[in-house]
């Protein structure tokens, strides 16, 4: 089993449209949660972290369930620009300190 | 953005040669780490640094060797190029560890024929 598992999409979507991804991990012990956005051959970035409260930026909101070791990605009112691969990230509670990352998810937005 | 830059951009080699792929950060960050990115595979971690002349390796380290000399450089040497590495490498710095996050190079496109 992967540690952390995605679903890889791809998600077509209308713009204006709300989408959600969701993603699970394996290790109990994570300690910090991230979604990265990743655009077609180019480096990942930082979209946000992920808070045990939940967060929100913009038209963006990100949840963490840790009894269920869930973590989602609610993007409202889509657009184009929003159109990459989603990457869900964990740091877990390991000497390398290291993070470990989803396999990504896609997101086409369409006209 | 972070001063974090890769050299070379684009690569092209021939099997068995030996390859050096640089990074170089101007953020002082501590933490540094090197990542191969594949179809179905996503990233996946070949070395990383915790400080000068501190390394370990990662889920992928074999046929790779990395050096940290200095705090601003982190070399990833590919020993004997094989095709299997033909990948997108991507180096990333962290200034506190993990849990802050990462940011990343612009990545290295390397090609083994």
């Amino acid at each position: 089993r992967k540690e952390v598992e995605q679903d890889p999409g791809p998600f077509n979507v209308p713009e204006g449209a709300t989408v959600a991804f969701n993603c699970t991990y394996s290790n109990s012990a994570s300690q910090s949660f991230f979604w990265y956005r990743q655009d077609c051959r180019k480096e990942p970035k930082l979209l946000m972290s992920v808070y045990s409260s939940g967060n929100e930026d913009g038209r963006f909101t990100a949840q963490l369930n840790r009894a269920s070791q869930y973590i989602s990605l609610l993007i409202r009112d889509s657009k184009l620009s929003d159109s990459a691969t989603y990457l869900c990230v964990v740091a877990g509670n390991n000497a390398g300190n290291m993070l470990t990352f989803g396999g990504g998810t896609r997101l086409m937005v369409k006209p | 953005d972070a001063g974090i830059t890769q050299s070379p951009r684009h690569k092209v080699t021939e099997t068995g040669t030996p390859v050096t792929l640089r990074c170089h950060q101007t953020e002082n960050h501590r933490y540094m780490y090197w990542y191969r990115q594949d179809p179905g595979h996503g990233l996946r971690l070949i070395h990383y640094s915790y400080g000068v002349k501190d390394t370990d390796k990662g889920e992928v380290s074999d046929g790779y060797s990395v050096s940290r000399s200095k705090t601003e450089d982190f070399l990833l040497t590919l020993e004997s190029a094989t095709s299997s590495q033909t990948s997108v490498y991507f180096c990333a710095i962290s200034e506190r560890g993990a849990v802050y996050g990462y940011t990343f190079g612009s990545g290295t496109r390397l090609t083994v024929v």
